[in-house]
């Protein structure tokens, strides 16, 4: 059973370029969510996506999108990148949505906005 | 507003004796509540969590506490190791639909030998 692998594991990018990160469920989970984890603070939410569709989304404006596809693995987009989009970005899946599934993170991919 | 606070960046405890790490939280519409050890370098892992109808929850060495009218909750670790050195991190969901975990800011634990 292999677990949450996201790529890549670090990026640098310019400001105002797009960037598109990656993340490969762990098998048999149907749900991904993306969480974002700046320097100091705690990961907060993007979004979550459930059999392809979005099922929730955080107070992350619209530059900030995501795919599900059916092999339930992810996408992140993010448009016109900002210096403050530096962070680490995670993928977590679980299987189902609700409060006491256990989601399983991935290692992150870190992303630096020059 | 930081509605999960973990009030203390670090906490340094000797191998052996008991690490506590606590947690407060302002939004009652929190119902499930979980903790989560991050090595540098990998993903949040899940370690133990707890539902609001129980005001104790029980793992090995790790036992979480809650306390529903403080909107409190504090992991201990008993007896604390080497291994355990990390960073926590207390989540909470809200409702039984819900589907996004909120997170504190974390606390780094080291446990010298």
């Amino acid at each position: 059973e292999t677990g949450v692998t996201q790529s890549p594991t670090h990026l640098i990018k310019t400001r105002g370029q797009q960037v598109t990160l990656r993340c490969s469920s762990q098998s048999g989970h149907n749900t991904v969510s993306w969480y974002q984890q700046a320097l100091g603070q705690g990961p907060q939410f993007i979004f979550q996506y459930y059999r392809e569709e979005e099922n929730g989304r955080g107070n992350f404006p619209p530059r900030f999108s995501g795919l599900q596809f059916p092999n339930y693995s992810s996408e992140l987009n993010v448009n016109a990148l900002e210096l403050d989009d530096s962070a680490l970005y995670l993928c977590a899946s679980s299987l189902g949505t609700g409060h006491n599934t256990e989601a399983f993170f991935g290692q992150g991919t870190r992303l630096t906005v020059v | 507003d930081q509605q999960v606070k973990q009030n203390s960046p670090s906490l340094s405890v000797q191998e052996g004796r008991i690490s506590i790490l606590n947690c407060d939280y302002t939004n009652s519409m929190f119902d499930y509540f979980l903790w989560y050890k991050k090595y540098p370098a990998e993903g949040p892992t899940f370690l133990i969590s707890i539902s609001s109808i129980k005001d104790k929850n029980e793992d090995g060495r790790f036992t979480v506490f809650l306390n529903k009218s403080a909107k409190h909750l504090s992991l201990h670790i008993v007896p604390s190791q080497p291994g355990d050195s990390a960073v926590y991190f207390c989540a909470a969901y809200s409702g039984a639909g819900s589907y996004q975990l909120t997170f504190g800011k974390g606390t780094k634990l080291s446990v010298i030998p």
